[in-house]
C-alpha cells in the first residue's frame, strides 16, 4: 500500500514570495491534515479536511495561508506572501478514524526555508 | 485550547538501560493516545497506541495510561543507540464540531549512549 506522498521535499524562497505544497493521501483515507512543524517543536495542526470539506481551519493564518482538497483526494497548501517565521516542515497526514479514533499516517514532509 | 506537555529533554541513558518518557494532557475527553518516534529530518512514525487505562506492551516498548491523572508514559527497555530520536506524545479527541484530531506535545529528545 502506497503511503502519503508529498512534494516538493525542499523549497527555498525569499520573504514575500509564494509557495505551494502538494499532498496525495493513502487511498481510501477520507481525512487529510496539514501540520506545521517548526524546528524543535511538535507538529501543529493547520487545517483538517473530511473528504473535500474543511472541518477545522481555526489555526490556519488565513491572511496568507490557503488550502484546498479538490475531489476529496489530493490537497494543496499555499502560502502567499511568505514570512520568515513560516520556515518549517509542512507535514501532510491522512487517517480513517474508527470508533475511538485512529493513528495518523504522515508523509515525508516539505521543508520550507524563507530567506 | 488542548495541551499536551512533555519534558523536552534531552534525556540521556546508557545502552541497555530503561528510558522513561512522560506526557500529560489537558483534555479529559481525550480517547486515544499515541507515541510517535521522529528521527532527525524524518517524519513521525507510530510506535505505540493505547486506548484504555493500564499497560500495553509491544516488544521492548511499554505504554502506560492513567486517565484519572491525565498521564501517559512510554518505557523503552534495553535501550539501543538506534532508539536515539525525538519521541512525540499525541492525544486524540473529537472536537466540538465532531472532527477527530491529534494534538502533539513538543517531543522529548532521547539519546542512548553506547
Amino acid at each position: 500500500e502506497a503511503g502519503v506522498a508529498q512534494s516538493p521535499r525542499y523549497k527555498i524562497i525569499e520573504k514575500r514570495q509564494s509557495v505551494a505544497f502538494w499532498c496525495n493521501p493513502i487511498s481510501g483515507h477520507a481525512t487529510l491534515y496539514w501540520y506545521q512543524q517548526i524546528l524543535g517543536q511538535g507538529p501543529k495542526l493547520l487545517i483538517q479536511f473530511q473528504n473535500n470539506g474543511v472541518v477545522d481551519d481555526s489555526q490556519l493564518p488565513k491572511d496568507r495561508f490557503s488550502a484546498e482538497r479538490l475531489k476529496g483526494v489530493d490537497s494543496t497548501l499555499k502560502i502567499q506572501p511568505a514570512k520568515l517565521e513560516d520556515s518549517a516542515v509542512y507535514l501532510c497526514a491522512s487517517s480513517t478514524p474508527t470508533g475511538l479514533g485512529g493513528e495518523l499516517f504522515f508523509g515525508e514532509g516539505s521543508r520550507l526555508t524563507v530567506l | 485550547q488542548k495541551e499536551v506537555e512533555q519534558n523536552s529533554g534531552p534525556l540521556s541513558v546508557p545502552e541497555g538501560a530503561i528510558a522513561s518518557l512522560n506526557c500529560t494532557y489537558s483534555d479529559r475527553g481525550s480517547q486515544s493516545f499515541f507515541w510517535y518516534r521522529q528521527y532527525s529530518g524524518k517524519s513521525p512514525e507510530l510506535i505505540m497506541s493505547i486506548y484504555s487505562n493500564g499497560d500495553k506492551e509491544d516488544g521492548r516498548f511499554t505504554a502506560q495510561l492513567n486517565k484519572a491523572s491525565q498521564y501517559v508514559s512510554l518505557l523503552i527497555r534495553d535501550s539501543q543507540p538506534s532508539d536515539s530520536a525525538t519521541y512525540l506524545c499525541a492525544v486524540g479527541a473529537y472536537s466540538g464540531a465532531g472532527s477527530y484530531q491529534l494534538t502533539f506535545g513538543k517531543g522529548t529528545k532521547l539519546s542512548v549512549i553506547p
